[in-house]
């Protein structure tokens, strides 16, 4: 597969409960997006990283939030004390560009539900 | 404050007929806009972009117009197949931005009817 894959597809957790969901970019692509979608939604950014640097974290909606990429490629997006508002579709995207606004080709997502 | 807005939430059109979506935005630093196509448990998939330089870029049966002095923007699909109904997303980026992140509208559902 020359995708972007995530896993896993889908999650359940307990309200409090902490999760990681886990993206495989395209092999060589520099940069890496996460976004959150909630129901009805568009896309809205979450982070971005350009390798091993995350150099945008401004959407991060709290600091329960954390994403990591520590060798520029599998990047692990972690939430803790999961909250229901916490549920929606978590994208991940890749970009063979550094920055500018080139082409972003996403995985299939995470839906994450926090009972 | 939804800095991209696509304010129709579905269209319904016939096979062979012309769909347009359409989408506004607000910031003028705006300078890269992108459509991009959702099926049903799927990622969003590239379409087709436009840079701010220029006012039309065609790509087979996909079009899209921009129109700054209007803040708008427009996808043309002819002729439209049951196939092309998913959910489409317009995005907006700063090209000088040095990350690249792509501000989304809310989608607008295409419905093509055989």
């Amino acid at each position: 597969g020359a995708g972007v894959s995530q896993s896993p597809r889908y999650k359940v957790a307990k309200r409090g409960q902490d999760v990681a969901l886990r993206c495989d970019p395209i092999s060589g692509h520099v940069s890496l997006f996460w976004y959150q979608q909630a129901l009805g939604q568009g896309p809205e950014f979450l982070t971005y990283f350009q390798n091993e640097a995350q150099l945008d974290k401004s959407g991060l909606p709290s600091d329960r939030f954390f994403a990591e990429r520590p060798e520029g490629s599998v990047s692990t997006l972690k939430i803790q004390r999961t909250q229901q508002e916490d549920s929606a579709v978590y994208l991940c995207a890749s970009s063979l560009e550094v920055g500018g606004a080139y082409e972003q080709y996403f995985g299939p997502g995470t839906r994450l539900t926090v009972t | 404050d939804q800095q991209v807005k696509q304010n129709s939430p579905s269209l319904s059109v016939q096979e062979g007929r012309i769909s347009i979506l359409n989408c506004d935005y607000t910031n003028s630093m705006f300078d890269y806009f992108l459509w991009y196509k959702k099926y049903p448990a799927e990622g969003p998939t590239f379409l087709i972009s436009i840079s701010s330089i220029k006012d039309k870029n065609e790509d087979g049966r996909f079009t899209v117009f921009l129109n700054k002095s209007a803040k708008h923007l427009s996808l043309h699909i002819v002729p439209s197949q049951p196939g092309d109904s998913a959910v489409y997303f317009c995005a907006a980026a700063t090209g000088s931005s040095n990350t690249g992140k792509l501000i989304f509208g809310q989608g607008t559902t295409l419905q093509v009817k055989p």
